[in-house]
Order: C-alpha cells, then structure tokens, then sequence
C-alpha cells in the first residue's frame, strides 16, 4: 500500500521554503526520499529509521516520527535546482522489504 | 559508480505479445525493484527479488511475473501485453541504504 504524500504540488520562490509530508497506514520501519528530475531517474536524498531521528545535507532535512508513521522533508532557503519531483519511500523491515512509494510531490522553484 | 541498466529506453510491442524487459545492475545488490511510473500515480512496486531464484510481489503484480536467474540480473515478463501496461518502467537494485534506478524503459502497447 503506497504512503500518502502532501502536498501534490507546490510552487515557490527561490529562498522559500517548504514541507511536504509523508504519512503510512502500515507500521514503518525506515522512510527513504528521492527526488527526480524531468527525464531523469529517481536519485537518493536520504532514509531515516526507527528511532525519530531527524537528518540533513545541505538545506535539506527531513525527520521521521514512528509512533505517528509519519515523515516530513523540510527544504530550507531553496534553490532553482531543488525543482522535480519528491518520493517518499517506506520499508517495513526484514530481509525481503520491499520499497513502496508514494505517489509524489511536484515542486517548481521559480527565480 | 554504481549502475543500473535497462537494456531499452523505448520499447512498441502489440496487443497478446510476450514481453521481456531486462535490467542489469554492477555492483552485486541484493536487493531488486521493478516499479512501473504513470502520471499522478508514482511509483507503484510491481515485483522485487530480495537474493537469486526469490521474488516477492510488489503492490500491483497482476500480468506480469520476474526471472532472476543470476544476480545481477532481473527480468520483468509480460505474458500477454495489454494496452493498460502502457508505462514508463524502472528498473532499482539495493543493499543496505540506498537504491539505485535505472533510465526506465518506455513501453508502448499498441
């Protein structure tokens, strides 16, 4: 079953910022993030486990609370090159996890 | 670098044909992904493979079925493409953290 992503689309200006959630009817185990770009295939932005951790590169962050099977992407002062589409992925542990997306959000940066 | 490789970008095959789209990834993953990509859908998980000869069903396995006879290689089998299989396929192998997509494959069914 697909996570629920919201919301669908945002626009921005460049040095906003945004959120974008991502919430699981099923217990979680990890969240992973991906972004893709027009044409492109999906690349990884980072996964976070059980545990409630929050993580970040650059302006990038997200954190992950377990109890409510939530995750959210927080993308800080953005830049044109942040425009794509974003994935949250869940994984529910073990040795055969398959990885199930939810169905995106579409961000457009504009300058 | 890690790559993963479809061995078409864009694929026409007719209505009743048997299908095969073949992914090959270099780096001795574990962990195999076929995902089919449609417009306000996503990424829908259709079969992945977890070791050689083991395969799980994703969300959406209905009309298709994998071969993974070595690891570096999975297949997707259409055995009787319908033209609602029309989609942009990808194609991911995984260990541990990350997962690594292929370019996709577009595939038409006429």
């Amino acid at each position: 079953q697909q996570p629920v992503q919201s919301p669908q689309a945002v626009i921005l200006r460049e040095g906003e910022d945004a959120v974008i959630n991502c919430s699981s009817s099923k217990a979680l185990y990890s969240v992973h993030w991906y972004r893709q770009k027009h044409g492109e295939a999906p690349v990884f932005l980072m996964i976070l486990l059980k545990g409630g951790e929050q993580k970040g590169h650059d302006k990038i962050s997200a954190s992950f609370n377990e109890k409510k099977q939530q995750s959210s992407l927080y993308l800080t002062a953005s830049q044109l090159s942040y425009s794509g589409t974003y994935f949250c992925g869940t994984g529910s542990g073990g040795g055969a996890d398959g990885l199930t997306f939810g169905k995106g959000t579409h961000l457009i940066i504009q300058p | 670098d890690v790559k993963v490789t479809q061995s078409s970008r864009y694929l026409v095959k007719r209505t009743g044909e048997k299908v095969f789209l073949e992914c090959v990834q270099d780096m001795d993953h574990e962990n195999m992904f076929w995902y089919r990509q449609d417009p306000g859908l996503g990424l829908r998980l259709i079969y992945f493979s977890y070791d050689v000869k083991m395969k799980e069903k994703g969300d959406i396995p209905e009309g298709y079925s994998v071969s993974r006879e070595k690891k570096e290689r999975f297949s997707l089998i259409l055995e009787s493409a319908s033209t609602n299989q029309t989609s942009m396929y990808l194609c991911a192998s995984k260990r541990g953290t990350e997962a690594f997509f292929g370019q996709g494959t577009r595939l038409t069914v006429v």
